[in-house]
C-alpha cells in the first residue's frame, strides 16, 4: 500500500539553524499540506500546497518557513531560523480527491528537536 | 468560528464495550468530516469520514453518527479491543482545504 514517507525521523537543530524537512507524498496525489504537533497537543495546520503553488497558509507560517516541490516528487519544508518552540513533531499530508473530500494520507513525521 | 471542540479528553473502555467520542463545530462551511486514529510516535492514520448529506456511516466496528443540525458529530467503536487504544482526533474542513483538528481523545481499552 503506498504511504507518505518522511525523513529525517529525529533532527536535533541549534537554534538560529536552517533544516529541511523532506516528504515524498503518494504518486497521483494532487493535494500537499504541512501540520505540525507540539508534544500532547492537537495536530495544527502550516500550509497546503496545489497545483504547485501555496493555496492555504496559517498564520504559524510566517516569513521563517517555505515550502517547495523541487522535482515534482519529493515536498519540502524548510525552516530558515529555528527557534525553541519550533520544536514538534512535523507531519506531511498528501491527498487525491474522492467523493467524500480530499482523502488526506499522513506521513509518519519529523520529530524537530530545536536547542 | 474555526474550532473542532472534542469530548472527552480522555477515555477508559473494557474489552468488548462501546467507546464513544464527540465532537462540535461552528463553521457552516465544513463540509467533510474524517477522523483520525494516532499511536504514540506516529501520524495520524485515516479511520473513517463523513460528509454532511448522510446521517451515519460505518465500516466495520467503526460508525460516525452526523447530527448537521446541532453541529455535532461523533465516533462509535464497537466491540473496543486493546489494539483500539490509541488517540483518536476528529478534524473538519471545507472541501479540499485544511483540516482544523479537535483536541484529541486519549482511549485506553482494558482487559
Amino acid at each position: 500500500e503506498p504511504e507518505v514517507t518522511q525523513t529525517p525521523s529525529h533532527q536535533v537543530t541549534q537554534m538560529g539553524q536552517e533544516v529541511i524537512l523532506r516528504c515524498v507524498p503518494i504518486s497521483n496525489h494532487l493535494y500537499f499540506y504541512w501540520y505540525r504537533q507540539i508534544l500532547g497537543q492537537k495536530v495544527e495546520f502550516l500550509v497546503s500546497f496545489y497545483n504547485n503553488e501555496i493555496s492555504e497558509k496559517s498564520e504559524i507560517f510566517d516569513d521563517q518557513f517555505s515550502v517547495e516541490r523541487p522535482d515534482g516528487s519529493n515536498f519540502t519544508l524548510k525552516i530558515r531560523s529555528t527557534k525553541l518552540e519550533d520544536s514538534a513533531m512535523y507531519f506531511c499530508a498528501s491527498g487525491k480527491r474522492r467523493e467524500q473530500g480530499v482523502l488526506a494520507f499522513f506521513g509518519q513525521g519529523t520529530r524537530l528537536t530545536v536547542v | 468560528q474555526q474550532q473542532v471542540k472534542q469530548s472527552p479528553q480522555s477515555l477508559i473502555v473494557q474489552k468488548g464495550g462501546i467507546s464513544i467520542i464527540n465532537c462540535a463545530y461552528e463553521n457552516t462551511a465544513f463540509d467533510y468530516f474524517p477522523w483520525y486514529q494516532q499511536f504514540p510516535g506516529k501520524g495520524p492514520a485515516l479511520l473513517i469520514a463523513i460528509r454532511p448529506d448522510v446521517s451515519e456511516k460505518k465500516e466495520g466496528r467503526f460508525t460516525i453518527s452526523f447530527n448537521k443540525s446541532a453541529k455535532q458529530f461523533s465516533l462509535h467503536i464497537m466491540d473496543s479491543q486493546p489494539g483500539d487504544s490509541a488517540t483518536y482526533f476528529c478534524a473538519a474542513s471545507p472541501t479540499a482545504s485544511k483540516l482544523t483538528f479537535g483536541t484529541g481523545t486519549r482511549l485506553q481499552v482494558t482487559l
